[in-house]
C-alpha cells in the first residue's frame, strides 16, 4: 500500500484482557516508531525500531507494554492486563531514514477503548 | 528535560492569516516539525526547520529562532478545511524521536 496502515482502527477490551495491535509501515522504510495519543493531546512517543533492532523503549509507560518488529517490517504493540488508563490512540509511524531528521509517516493510529 | 509549549485553541476568520507559536526548552535540539491533524485522523507533516529563519510553503510557512528557542506556524489565505490541531514537534536524541506538544486546535469560521 502507498502508506501507514495499522490494525485493527477500534478496539474495545475488558479491564485486563490482553491486546495486540498491529503496524505495517510502508514498504523499504527503515524506522519504525509508536505513539500513544491520548484525547485533546499531542502524541507521546513510546518506542523506537531501526529495522529489526528496538533501539529506545523508554517512553513505555509499564512492563505491561511490548513491542517488537521481529524481520523489520510488521510491527506489533501488544498491552497485557489492559487498565483503563491505557484508553488512547496508538499511532504508528515510518521513516526512510537511519538517522537525522526524516520525514515520519503516521498511520491512521488504533483507537483504544478499555472498559 | 524537554518542554513544548503552545496556545490549546485559537480562532480565525476565512480569508485571514493566522500565527500558531511554539516555544521549547529542550536538552539538544535536532529540528522542529510541524504536523497537521483533523480529528480522527493521523498526523500529516507540514514542515522541518534545522536553521534558523522562514521556511516557506504555498499558504504555510514556518519559523524557527533556535537562540530563543521559538518557532511558529503562520497559515495564510485561511480556508475553512484548515480547521485542525497543529502540533509542534521537536526532533530529539539519536533515535529520531519526536517529542509533541499538546497541539493547537484551530477553528476558522466563515
Amino acid at each position: 500500500g502507498a502508506g501507514v496502515s495499522q490494525s485493527p482502527r477500534y478496539k474495545v477490551a475488558k479491564r485486563g484482557q490482553d491486546v495486540a495491535l498491529r503496524c505495517d509501515p510502508i514498504s523499504g522504510h527503515v524506522s519504525l516508531f509508536w505513539y500513544q495519543q491520548a484525547l485533546g493531546q499531542g502524541p507521546e512517543f513510546l518506542t523506537y525500531f531501526q529495522n529489526e533492532a528496538q533501539l529506545d523503549k523508554s517512553g513505555l509507560p509499564s512492563d505491561r507494554f511490548f513491542a517488537e518488529r521481529p524481520e523489520g517490517s510488521v510491527s506489533t504493540l501488544k498491552i497485557q492486563r489492559t487498565q483503563q488508563e491505557d484508553s488512547a490512540v496508538y499511532l504508528c509511524a515510518s521513516s526512510k531514514g537511519l538517522a537525522g531528521a526524516a520525514e515520519q509517516f503516521f498511520g491512521p493510529g488504533t483507537r483504544l477503548t478499555v472498559l | 528535560g524537554q518542554n513544548i509549549d503552545q496556545p490549546t485553541e485559537m480562532t480565525a476568520t476565512e480569508g485571514a492569516i493566522v500565527q500558531i507559536n511554539c516555544t521549547y526548552q529542550t536538552s539538544g535540539f535536532n529540528g522542529l516539525f510541524w504536523y497537521q491533524q483533523h480529528a480522527g485522523e493521523a498526523p500529516t507533516f507540514l514542515s522541518y526547520n534545522v536553521l534558523d529563519g522562514l521556511e516557506e510553503k504555498g499558504r504555510f510557512s514556518s519559523f524557527l529562532s533556535r537562540s530563543k528557542g521559538y518557532s511558529y506556524l503562520l497559515l495564510k489565505e485561511l480556508q475553512m478545511k484548515d480547521s485542525a490541531s497543529y502540533l509542534c514537534a521537536w526532533l530529539g536524541g539519536d533515535t529520531d524521536k519526536l517529542i509533541f506538544g499538546t497541539g493547537t486546535r484551530l477553528q476558522v469560521f466563515p
